[in-house]
């Protein structure tokens, strides 16, 4: 079982705003990096650190952090989004990463 | 920029050793920022870190695989390597590779390689 955990899946509706969330007793500690997974593909970096987009990521994507939670938010979310989002961070010893079990975004 | 290809065989008996190289271009595998490392994803199922490794040859694994895990460099080739020892068919996934940062506060991975199919049957 995953120390960070995600919901399975989320939908949105085209041009409306979601937000992902991951939960983790690390997440208290640590920032999470998040991913985009289409299918077939290899993973995306897509945010990482406090609210860090790396080069070509669109200023729709978004993070935050609060608590135990991580939360990707998507302001304006486009058909192109749709894919699965993974978390992750560290395990609860501070020294191993982890992964989220991941979240099916379907936009509507 | 800085790309990584998996390679290595795509079919591996039960019991046998998986072996997987990585190639990394356009950037040194020798450089002090990073880390190297491994994720799989069987299919249809979520992403699983397997490990890292640092320039310095110091690594790092997931406690799960710990003990059939291993990670090694090959400076003089831009490459890292992947060892699984006594695999079964819960080892069938794809395979990524991967560098990664990591600092006091957070970790993440980019950029990764395409990845590799690795299906464990006799």
């Amino acid at each position: 079982s995953s120390e960070m955990t995600q919901d399975p899946a989320v939908s949105v509706a085209l041009g409306q705003t979601v937000r992902i969330t991951c939960q983790g007793d690390s997440l208290r500690s640590y920032y999470a990096s998040w991913y985009q997974q289409k299918p077939g593909q290899a993973p995306v970096l897509v945010l990482y650190g406090t609210n860090n987009r790396p080069s070509g990521i669109p200023d729709r994507f978004s993070g935050s952090s609060s608590g135990n939670t991580a939360s990707l938010t998507i302001t304006g979310a486009q058909a192109e989004d749709e894919a699965d989002y993974y978390c992750n961070s560290r395990d609860s010893s501070g020294r191993h990463w982890v992964f989220g079990g991941g979240t099916k975004l379907t936009v509507l | 920029q800085v790309q990584l290809q998996e390679s290595g065989p795509g079919l591996v008996k039960p019991s046998q050793t998986l072996s997987l190289t990585c190639t990394v271009s356009g950037g040194s595998i020798r450089s002090d920022n990073y880390y190297w490392s491994w994720i799989r994803q069987p299919a249809g199922k979520g992403l699983e870190w397997i490990g890292r490794i640092f320039t310095s040859g110091s690594t790092n694994y997931n406690p799960s695989l710990k003990s059939r895990v291993s990670l090694s460099l090959d400076t003089s080739k831009n490459q890292f390597s992947l060892k699984l020892t006594s695999v079964t068919a819960a080892d069938t996934a794809v395979y990524y590779c991967a560098r990664a940062y990591s600092n006091y506060e957070t970790n993440w991975f980019d950029p990764w390689g395409q990845g590799t199919l690795v299906t464990v049957s006799s």
